[in-house]
């Protein structure tokens, strides 16, 4: 079972607005930045949002990311058939002094 | 350009030990963290570890601490993860990953193609 908590999965059709939650607690999410990954089917992951809402350079701007207490989303905006990945957020945690990472959602467009 | 290359798929039985690795090429190598990242069979994402090649600090997440050992070579820019005893739960696709900060946690900017492992007998 994973430290931070997200959903398993959720879909949309082209052009809609995603948004993705991801769950944790004081020792992580609430102290520490939250960085989230795409991972598209058969590849390594990728960065998409470093501390809580950067976007890497390459990176389109219909990725956003907020954080608040506990909590951080992922937004995708204009939604598109390449965005259909799985996406994982992760953060620091003190307690464990370690990263952790949450379970993952797959994200379909339909 | 920089590139992390990971050695590839193995098959092993239970009992037997294994080490595979991460070249990496195209920037200073013992400036940046590599951490390791273990992808099961169609779940999630797991963090394992992190080394620093510069000195050869490394730092085990408590979920993986004694159960496998990572480790660096400076002469060849590559990185390493074995096991000593392999077990069938360790069948997972492994991925070595570049940190981008030094002193604190931030993210993995560039990642190899992974190697999978698969431990039947």
């Amino acid at each position: 079972q994973s430290v931070l908590t997200q959903p398993p999965s959720t879909s949309g059709t082209p052009g809609q607005r995603v948004t993705i939650s991801c769950s944790g607690s004081s020792s992580d999410i609430e102290d520490n930045y939250v960085y989230w990954y795409q991972q598209l089917p058969g590849m390594a992951p990728k960065v998409l949002i470093y501390r809580n809402n950067q976007r890497p350079s390459g990176v389109p701007d219909r990725f956003s990311g907020s954080k608040s207490g506990t909590s951080a989303s992922l937004v995708i905006s204009g939604l598109r058939s390449e965005d259909e990945a799985d996406y994982y957020c992760a953060a620091w945690d003190d307690s464990l002094s370690s990263c952790v990472f949450g379970g993952g959602t797959k994200l379909t467009v339909l | 350009e920089v590139q992390l290359v990971q050695s590839g798929a193995e098959v092993k039985k239970p009992g037997e030990s294994l080490k595979i690795s991460c070249k990496a090429s195209g920037y200073s190598f013992t400036n940046y963290w590599i951490g390791w990242v273990r992808q099961v069979p169609g779940k999630g994402l797991e963090y394992m570890g992190i080394i620093y090649p510069g000195n050869s600090d490394t730092k085990y997440s408590p979920s993986f601490q004694g159960h496998v050992t990572i480790s660096v070579d400076k002469s060849t820019s590559t990185a390493s993860l074995q096991w000593s005893s392999l077990k069938a739960s360790d069948t997972a696709m492994y991925y070595c990953a570049r940190h981008i900060a030094y002193r604190t946690w931030d993210y993995f900017d560039y990642w190899g193609q992974g190697t999978l492992v698969t431990v039947s007998s």
